[in-house]
């Protein structure tokens, strides 16, 4: 079985440029997550999509969004890039939502906003 | 914010002794969860005990859970240079938000 799958591995981007994120959950997982992990700040939540919808949202600004798509993989933008950007931004995906199982991680995405 | 909080925050010991490291966490959880995450890649799910369990077991793996202290424990016992990771600690709450909170980790180092 393919774990949660993530692309691209390092992505480099420049200030004020946009970034698009992907992930592609396991076969039957519904619900799909975003965490992103500066350095030194421990993983914060970023966002939950199950069945298509987004049912939760950490406390990040707009220019942070993202989409699931009908197959359950999701995307996550992030727009007008900011330094502090610069972090691993992991996806996690469960087949029961509401955080009462364990979630499947992906390896993470290398965001480096110079 | 972060609602778990691993102590310590790195601990190093030498290979066949057995490590400890402790979560406080702060409101009325339905689980915790403890993760292993290796050189900065992706978390790996570990164990997970429910509020009304006191203590699990998984392999070299033991958790505890003291929910008047809002306080758990992950014991690996006779530790490898294989279990050198970052462990987390993570939360998951009774209604309401419907997601894992994680806390900052505790670094383990076991030298061969």
């Amino acid at each position: 079985e393919a774990g949660v799958t993530q692309s691209p591995t390092h992505l480099i981007k420049t200030r004020g440029q946009q970034a698009t994120l992907r992930c592609s959950p396991i076969s039957g997982h519904t619900s799909v997550y975003w965490y992103q992990q500066a350095l030194g700040l421990g993983l914060q939540f970023l966002l939950w999509y199950d069945e298509g919808e987004e049912r939760n949202r950490g406390n990040f600004p707009p220019r942070f969004s993202g989409r699931q798509f009908p197959n359950y993989s999701s995307e996550l933008n992030v727009n007008a890039l900011e330094l502090e950007d610069s972090a691993l931004y992991l996806c996690a995906s469960s087949s029961y939502p509401r955080g009462n199982y364990g979630y499947t991680f992906g390896s993470g995405t290398r965001l480096t906003v110079v | 914010s972060q609602q778990g909080e691993e102590d310590p925050q790195a601990l190093s010991i030498q290979e066949g002794e057995n490590a400890t490291m402790n979560c406080s966490y702060k409101t009325s959880i339905n689980n915790l969860q403890w993760y292993r995450q290796n050189s900065g890649r992706g978390l790996v799910h570990l164990i997970l005990i429910r509020s009304n369990e006191r203590e699990k077991h998984s392999g070299r793996l033991r958790v505890t859970l003291d929910t008047s202290k809002k306080s758990s424990s992950l014991l690996i016992t006779a530790s490898r240079a294989a279990d050198t990771a970052s462990y987390f600690c993570a939360t998951g709450f009774q209604g309401g938000s419907e997601k894992l909170v994680f806390g900052k980790g505790t670094k383990l180092t076991v030298n061969p």
